[in-house]
């Protein structure tokens, strides 16, 4: 079965810290990439995606993530987070043959101030 | 622009209980998503129509959990009876285009909180 894979599942950093967050998928065909975060008490809300072409996107609040096609990977990353980025985030891959959303089990970013 | 409505949001019912949860999508999203999130694992596809029929159901457990969508806009899922490990939340997401679309992209609901003990 295809899989999403984020290894990092609890990170803590301290304020102004750099942030790299990990994905991987095993499905190679084609596909559109996505992160989520959820905040406290709050819904999973879109960051950013990758549909195609340049495979450096930018999202909001200052994320951005990095598609390497021959690493099957999606990470995230941000240079200098907040106390507000406490989060958890998910990444989620939608494959072009079935069209399914596969999401990984989530990384719980805790930024203490 | 509203987002997708769900409720209730919290439901504590007992085993072999019945219950039904509710989702509005965005208005004009074609189509509509309902996951299971159990504690510490992400969302995991249940259901899936387009409009008002089904895409994808392969992952629903039928023998207890059923969902319809209809008129192509509001649905409901329910679960009888409920059993220990559907503890979890539920989430309903919705998208202006269709999955084939290549630019699809999926919007979420608050979620259900289920608890079953």
């Amino acid at each position: 079965a295809q899989s999403v894979s984020q290894h990092n599942h609890h990170v803590i950093l301290s304020e102004a810290a750099s942030l790299e967050l990990g994905c991987n998928y095993s499905y190679g065909g084609t596909v559109n990439l996505f992160w989520y975060v959820q905040y406290p008490g709050q819904h999973l809300q879109l960051l950013l995606k990758y549909f195609s072409g340049d495979p450096l996107v930018k999202g909001i609040k200052g994320f951005e993530a990095e598609f390497i096609k021959s690493k099957f990977s999606f990470n995230l990353r941000k240079p200098s987070v907040q106390w507000s980025d406490t989060a958890e985030y998910f990444c989620a891959v939608k494959e072009g043959g079935t069209y399914k959303y596969i999401f990984g089990t989530g990384t719980r970013l805790k930024v203490l101030a | 622009e509203a987002g997708v409505a769900q409720s209730p949001r919290y439901k504590i019912i007992e085993k072999r209980q019945s219950v039904a949860f509710w989702c509005n999508p965005i208005s004009g999203h074609a189509t509509l998503y309902w996951y299971q999130q159990i504690l510490g694992q992400g969302p995991k596809l249940l259901i899936q129509f387009q409009n008002n029929g089904v895409v994808d159901d392969s992952q629903l457990p039928k023998d207890r959990f059923s969902a319809e969508r209809l008129k192509g806009v509001d649905s409901t899922l329910k679960i009888q009876p409920a059993k220990l490990e559907d503890s979890a939340v539920y989430l309903c997401a919705s998208s202006l285009d269709l999955p084939t679309t290549r630019t699809d992209t999926q919007y979420f609901g608050p979620g259900t909180r289920l608890t079953v003990l």
